[in-house]
């Protein structure tokens, strides 16, 4: 069975430190997605990044990036020099395509981050 | 472009009563997701819609619960004879789902905050 795993419940840092949101899934199928998502205290989830299980490049956008890795089954995001509006919950999901048009995403409980000035 | 809308923003029902929650999906996506959050918890699914296709209900946590999407476009998740415990935010969430697209996020929409008194 599909399984997403934030071991992190919350994290509190200063601002201008580096943190790294740890996201472990578990999916017996070989095709499949991961994503993260922001839900700020305004409460609407933004989408923030997709990876497709073929592709293990890093990603950078900004002071945002993401480590994909298939040998451990992680996919971790870091934020450099963090900011307040950094504040927000994260989550991370697994979308599996094996399933065909039945799709859904399969959530992590979520990190909930706080950035302090 | 407009993104997902959802109404009302907020509901405050009696216990017993029946509540209609609206989702206007995005213009153009196919697939469309209503989930429930509980405060401080992440997303439970709650059912799923695919163009023509039979909804997956999977998550529907009892039979108080429906759904119903007309032309493909607008959905009404009811409620009925709600229950303290149905009070949470109901997300909406659209994607955009055709053969070919590899992945799809989901957009969501800003909830609708319902409280069972």
């Amino acid at each position: 069975a599909q399984k997403v795993t934030q071991a992190q419940t919350e994290i509190s840092v200063v601002e201008k430190e580096d943190v790294t949101l740890d996201c472990v899934y578990e999916t017996r199928d070989t095709t499949y997605y991961l994503f993260w998502y922001k839900q700020p205290p305004s409460g609407e989830l933004v989408f923030l990044i997709r990876r497709n299980s073929f592709d293990e490049q890093n990603e950078i956008s900004g002071r945002y990036s993401w480590n994909f890795q298939k040998s451990t089954s992680s996919f971790n995001f870091t934020i450099t020099a963090s900011q307040v509006v950094d504040s927000a919950v994260y989550f991370c999901a697994l979308s599996d395509l094996s399933a065909g048009n039945n799709r859904k995403l399969i959530w992590g409980l979520g990190t909930s981050l706080a950035v302090n000035p | 472009g407009a993104g997902v809308s959802q109404s009302p923003s907020n509901k405050v029902t009696e216990k017993g009563k029946d509540v209609e929650l609206r989702c206007d999906p995005i213009s153009g996506h196919t697939a469309l997701y209503w989930y429930r959050q509980s405060l401080g918890q992440g997303l439970e699914f709650l059912i799923y819609f695919q163009g023509n296709s039979a909804p997956d209900k999977s998550g529907l946590p009892s039979d108080r619960f429906s759904a119903e999407r007309t032309g493909g476009s607008v959905s009404t998740l009811t409620i009925q004879r709600t229950q303290q415990e149905d009070s949470a935010v109901y997300l909406c969430a659209s994607s955009l789902l055709y053969p070919g697209f590899e992945g799809d996020e989901q957009y969501f929409g800003p909830g609708t905050r319902l409280t069972v008194t």
